[in-house]
């Protein structure tokens, strides 16, 4: 059974700090994903990672960069949180293409709040 | 640019009754369409459709794809109010890095009872 965690489910943090939320999956996958989530928009891309120091930016990465030192962690980071940054941010893990399913497999999401 | 366009947006039924969940996409290089329930944590994988016409069932929930118009239906019967949730439909598509998913919007659905 895959799982994906993350290091928080809520999170409260003040304009400008530095901000760093973290995702671990235990299916050794080499694909790892951060999404936000925002009524009536969806799911959208912010970065993604195919491999260990290997990343992507996605639809959105402005005001975010991310870190991928070991396989199974995927951290998201936010230099200096801005308050259009409060939202749902979600992290996934797959596996390649060509080695099963597209399925993503998703962590419980944490919910921040920039005040 | 990939497309996935979900509807409507939100939607609150009594328990009991029937709901239909509509899927509308416009992907280059088509495989197949997912969807997924999240609650209040992490989306949960429902389904994936590939073929047209073959419906695929989980209790009281149902999906079928139809690759000429270009759209997925979500059927959930005798609704109840654990189905309440977001429903969110994804399509798959690869870039150079990896494997992708294009998200619609989502569904809201609330079941009251």
């Amino acid at each position: 059974d895959v799982k994906v965690t993350q290091s928080s489910r809520y999170l409260v943090k003040r304009t400008g700090e530095k901000v760093f939320l973290e995702c671990v999956q235990d299916m050794d996958h080499e694909n790892m994903f951060w999404y936000r989530q925002d009524p009536g928009l969806g799911l959208r891309l912010i970065y993604f990672s195919y491999d260990v120091k290997m990343k992507e930016k996605g639809d959105i990465p402005e005001g975010y960069s991310v870190s991928r030192e070991k396989k199974e962690r995927f951290s998201l980071i936010l230099e200096s949180a801005s308050t259009n940054q409060t939202s749902m941010y979600l992290c996934a893990s797959s596996r390649p293409p060509g080695q099963g399913a597209d399925e993503q497999y998703f962590g419980p999401g944490t919910r921040l709040t920039v005040t | 640019e990939d497309k996935v366009v979900q509807s409507p947006l939100s939607l609150v039924v009594h328990e009991g009754d029937t709901v239909t969940l509509n899927c509308s996409y416009e992907v280059t290089n088509f495989r197949s369409l997912l969807w997924y329930k999240q609650e209040k944590k992490a989306p949960t994988f429902l389904f994936m459709l590939t073929s047209s016409g073959i419906e695929k069932k989980s209790g009281r929930l149902s999906s079928i794809l139809d690759k000429k118009e270009l759209f997925s239906i979500l059927n959930i019967t005798a609704t109840q109010t654990g189905d309440s949730a977001i429903y969110l439909c994804a399509a798959p598509y690869i870039n150079n890095a990896g494997n992708m998913l294009t998200f619609g919007g989502g569904t809201r659905l609330m079941v009251k009872p």
